[in-house]
């Protein structure tokens, strides 16, 4: 069974400052991973993925993630935070084994950026 | 946006009710998904459809039903409505059904269920 924990409910920076947004997964083979951002009253908007390849991925929105096998973490960050950015950060991941898109998402982050 | 459509945006509903809501996947996409979110929970996979076929899933029991049109508009039914079905309701759609294809998501609907 695939899971996915995302161990901080809300995370606060200032403006400007560089923001991390934690998470960690478990899959018996290996893993797609998966950030997507949700605003208020809205769909989830995909950011970025990880399937293969460089550890470091890039996405929308100057956010970024490194994937870390060792420590099965797929951290989400940013270098300069804005105030644009507060909303619901959702991890998520896939196992390659799987034939179809069943993904597990995390309980999510509430990230809160401070002017 | 992410050019996926739902209907409707808000639907309030008895138990023991039965309800459809609707999806527009993005154009060329023919594989949608639908998850439930419960308030302050991440989505839980319900179902997924590729060329109008199920394949795939999760622990949603049989009053959670699908179909998926030519179209690539689908549907989900929910018969039996209980008061834990309230929830926003969220399809995606992607251009396939393989495990690495990035899902593209509505804006979702908020059923209430009373």
């Amino acid at each position: 069974a695939q899971s996915v924990a995302q161990p901080e409910d809300q995370v606060n920076v200032a403006e400007g400052n560089p923001l991390t947004v934690k998470c960690t997964y478990s899959v018996s083979g290996n893993p797609y991973l998966f950030w997507y951002v949700q605003y208020p009253n809205r769909g989830l908007q995909f950011l970025l993925k990880y399937i293969t390849g460089d550890n470091l991925v890039k996405g929308s929105y100057g956010f970024e993630a490194e994937f870390n096998k060792s420590q099965t973490s797929f951290h989400l960050k940013k270098p300069s935070a804005l105030v644009s950015d507060s909303a619901l950060y959702f991890c998520a991941v896939r196992d390659t084994s799987g034939g179809y898109q069943k993904v597990t998402f995390g309980t999510g982050t509430k990230l809160q950026v401070i002017p | 946006e992410t050019g996926v459509t739902q209907s409707p945006t808000h639907l309030i509903k008895t138990r023991g009710q039965q309800v459809t809501l609707r999806c527009s996947s993005q154009s060329g996409h023919n594989t949608v998904s639908w998850y439930q979110q419960a308030l302050g929970q991440g989505p839980q996979f319900i179902f997924q459809y590729y060329r109008e076929e199920e394949n795939g899933r999760g622990n949603f029991p049989p009053r959670f039903s699908g179909l998926q049109f030519p179209n690539y508009s689908s549907e989900l039914n929910v018969n039996a409505l209980e008061l834990d079905d309230s929830a926003l309701y969220l399809c995606a759609s992607s251009l396939t059904s393989g495990p690495q294809e990035t899902q593209y998501f509505g804006p979702g609907t908020r059923l209430l269920v009373l």
